[in-house]
């Protein structure tokens, strides 16, 4: 089965710092791995995924995220922070199967940056 | 990415009533749609997979005749939560996936049941 752990509950960073939220992984296979982000009250919105080639993967909003596969780790970047970017942020993984049955979500981590 | 909406996006019903909340792909013609729920601070927990003309698919530990999923066509889904109650108050989110890789969410329902 697949599980992912994302280590921090909240991550604090001043505007205009990089920032980094965490993720790590486990699944039997080649994982597929996905960042959603949520505002209040909304739906996930995708941000990005790593599915197969670079390690280094560019989504929306000027985020980034490396997948290092001998970590299982899958870190949401991004160089300057906007305070607009405070909001809840979800790791995701896929394996093998089905895939809607194997989408599973870490517990999310509350991004705050401060003006 | 495919476009999802839901309605209702927040809805009050008191306990031992029935809701059904709707899930629409705008865009997409989708024969597979997903229900998840989530707690307030907690992630998103698979309910049922919804497929086209056929019966949903569900979690373990989730009470079909509870969770009503009707999928009756390309563009429609619907949750019904029957006679429900304070516990079943909740986010209500519905997705779907165009590849067999990301899902696109709707905007989610807010469930209070009084």
């Amino acid at each position: 089965a697949q599980s992912v752990a994302q280590p921090e509950d909240q991550v604090n960073v001043a505007e205009g710092n990089p920032l980094t939220v965490k993720c790590t992984y486990s699944v039997s296979g080649n994982p597929y791995l996905f960042w959603y982000v949520q505002y209040p009250n909304r739906g996930l919105q995708f941000l990005l995924k790593y599915i197969t080639g670079d390690n280094l993967v560019k989504g929306s909003y000027g985020f980034e995220a490396e997948f290092n596969k001998s970590q299982t780790s899958f870190h949401l970047k991004k160089p300057s922070a906007l305070v607009s970017d405070s909001a809840l942020y979800f790791c995701a993984v896929r394996g093998s199967g089905n895939y809607g049955q194997n989408f599973v979500f870490g517990p999310g981590t509350r991004l705050s940056v401060l003006p | 990415g495919a476009v999802v909406s839901q309605h209702p996006s927040w809805v009050i019903c008191k306990s031992g009533t029935s809701v059904k909340i709707e899930c629409r792909s705008l865009d997409f013609q989708a024969t597979t749609m997903f229900w998840y729920r989530q707690f307030p601070k907690q992630s998103l927990m698979l309910m049922a997979t919804s497929n086209e003309g056929s019966k949903a698919t569900y979690e373990q530990g989730v009470e079909k005749d509870k969770f009503l999923i009707n999928h009756a066509s390309l563009t429609l889904s619907t949750l019904t939560v029957t006679s429900a109650h304070p516990e079943d108050s909740s986010f209500y989110i519905c997705s779907v996936s165009e590849t067999t890789y990301e899902q696109y969410f709707g905007p989610g329902t807010r469930l209070t049941v009084t």
